[in-house]
């Protein structure tokens, strides 16, 4: 079956620009979370939806957000952009019966902030 | 708060050695736990993951994993690396029961040498 699908691979926008971010999860899974993954930072929980609600976020700024569609596909929107949000954003998939069964991720959108 | 714990930032191997990544996790009960593994510039695979059952957990690409709870540890090993395995390996934990966002430990840089 299909893996998770993020588009575009990469993005090079300037500061104070917004950006959208696009997830398609895998076929049936209803949860999707993003991450975003640094250098210095590692990777951190930006937020999880699941079934078109918001179900856990993490401790970023409102400038981030998200949404959730009914055929479960997700984007992320990133705001004002500042340098600081140059990272490697990664979707991923689940069941959503419980992270705990494993996440499926997408190769992520680089994103370059100039 | 869970949190994970993974102490080597960077490990160097010769290929066809064995190979032993370190996890240490905090956490009150007993946690979901996996490995994943990142090759540049691309997403994470998930290696193997440990609900509950055998403490012995066997995962892709030759790789196992044991809990040990006495300990607060879930170590990734490998009898013989091969070149293919240079990538970077997360531990990660999420909470059992319910819905909840996974942790990722700060990975470890794994090199395999000729």
């Amino acid at each position: 079956k299909a893996g998770v699908t993020q588009t575009p691979r990469y993005l090079i926008k300037t500061r104070g620009q917004q950006v959208t971010l696009s997830c398609s999860p895998i076929s049936g899974h209803r949860s999707v979370s993003w991450y975003q993954q640094t250098p210095g930072q590692g990777l951190q929980f930006l937020f999880e939806y699941f079934s078109e609600t918001q179900r856990n976020k993490g401790n970023f700024p409102g400038r981030f957000s998200g949404r959730q569609f009914s055929n479960s596909r997700s984007e992320m929107n990133v705001s004002t952009l500042e340098l600081g949000d140059s990272a490697l954003y990664l979707c991923a998939s689940s069941s959503g019966q419980g992270e705990s069964y494993g996440y499926t991720f997408g190769s992520g959108t680089r994103l370059t902030v100039v | 708060a869970q949190s994970v714990t993974q102490p080597d930032i960077h490990i160097t191997v010769s290929e066809g050695a064995s190979l032993e990544l370190r996890c240490n996790y905090s956490y009150g009960a007993t946690p979901y736990l996996f490995w994943y593994v990142q090759s540049p510039g691309q997403g994470l695979q998930l290696l193997l993951k440990y609900f509950s059952g055998d403490t012995l957990v066997q995962g892709i690409k030759g790789f196992e994993a044991e809990f040990k709870r006495s300990q607060s540890s879930f170590n990734l090993r490998k009898p013989s690396v091969h070149w293919s395995d240079a990538a970077e390996y997360f531990c990660a934990v999420a909470f059992s029961g319910g819905y909840q966002k996974v942790t990722f430990g700060t990975g470890t840089k794994l090199q395999v040498i000729p």
